[in-house]
């Protein structure tokens, strides 16, 4: 079954880094996503891309925040200099576009210290 | 803009009976997909069961099904015969299918609810 597949499963920052978080989503799918969960709390949507653009972005998505697909597979997500309530779980959707199936990453745990 | 909201913070079940969480949104979309994930404590979000608006006839997945109230915009989950593997958080999420928008896909998540089987 396919699946996205997102690395690294956990990482830990010192404030102020740049992190990356990657995720290779399956291979026909056309709108990728990016979610957060802060721990114990729902899951907010972050930024939608189609297309080789962002689509939509949340309040959440400000200047710190960047999205790129740069080789047609991986899409990443940088944070430019991270803060601690940037801790939580980044969650990767990729959908095919002709159904609205969403398939989730298994999620990388951002821990910033 | 879409909200959806779970009421409930937690529930309780003993093993083998049955619970139903509860799910109100709001649209003033006609056409969308309704979901219950599970997240169980690895934090993967795994899909429980879908909806889709235009479909009057409840949703059925072996043990979990739904009662979907689409005039009251309601969207309740059954868990049938709960076993222990059922304990985690819950989602409630809301789907816009506005092909060519800009929120296409895009899912909007209740607050969840945290469910506990006791044996």
């Amino acid at each position: 079954e396919p699946e996205v597949t997102q690395t690294p499963s956990h990482q830990v920052t010192q404030m102020g880094q740049e992190v990356i978080l990657r995720c290779v989503p399956i291979s026909n799918h056309l709108y990728f996503y990016w979610y957060r969960q802060i721990l114990g709390q729902k899951v907010e949507f972050l930024v939608s891309f189609y297309n080789n653009e962002i689509s939509e972005k949340s309040e959440i998505f400000d200047d710190q925040f960047s999205v790129e697909r740069p080789d047609g597979s991986n899409f990443t997500l940088k944070i430019r200099s991270t803060k601690l309530e940037d801790s939580a779980m980044y969650f990767c959707v990729s959908i095919a576009g002709k159904n609205t199936e969403a398939f989730f990453g298994q999620g990388t745990r951002l821990t910033v210290v | 803009a879409q909200t959806v909201t779970q009421s409930q913070p937690e529930m309780s079940v003993q093993e083998a009976e049955t619970v139903t969480l509860s799910c109100t949104y709001d649209t003033s979309e006609s056409n969308y997909y309704l979901f219950w994930y599970k997240q169980p404590p690895s934090r993967q979000m795994i899909l429980v069961i879908r909806q889709e608006a235009y479909k009057q006839q409840n949703a059925t997945e072996n043990r979990f099904s739904v009662n979907f109230q689409k005039a009251a915009k309601s969207f309740s989950l059954k868990i049938s015969d709960s076993q222990l593997g059922d304990t985690a958080m819950y989602f409630c999420a809301f789907m816009t299918r506005n092909a060519g928008g800009t929120s296409y896909g895009k899912l909007t998540f209740g607050q969840g609810t945290i469910l506990t089987v006791h044996p």
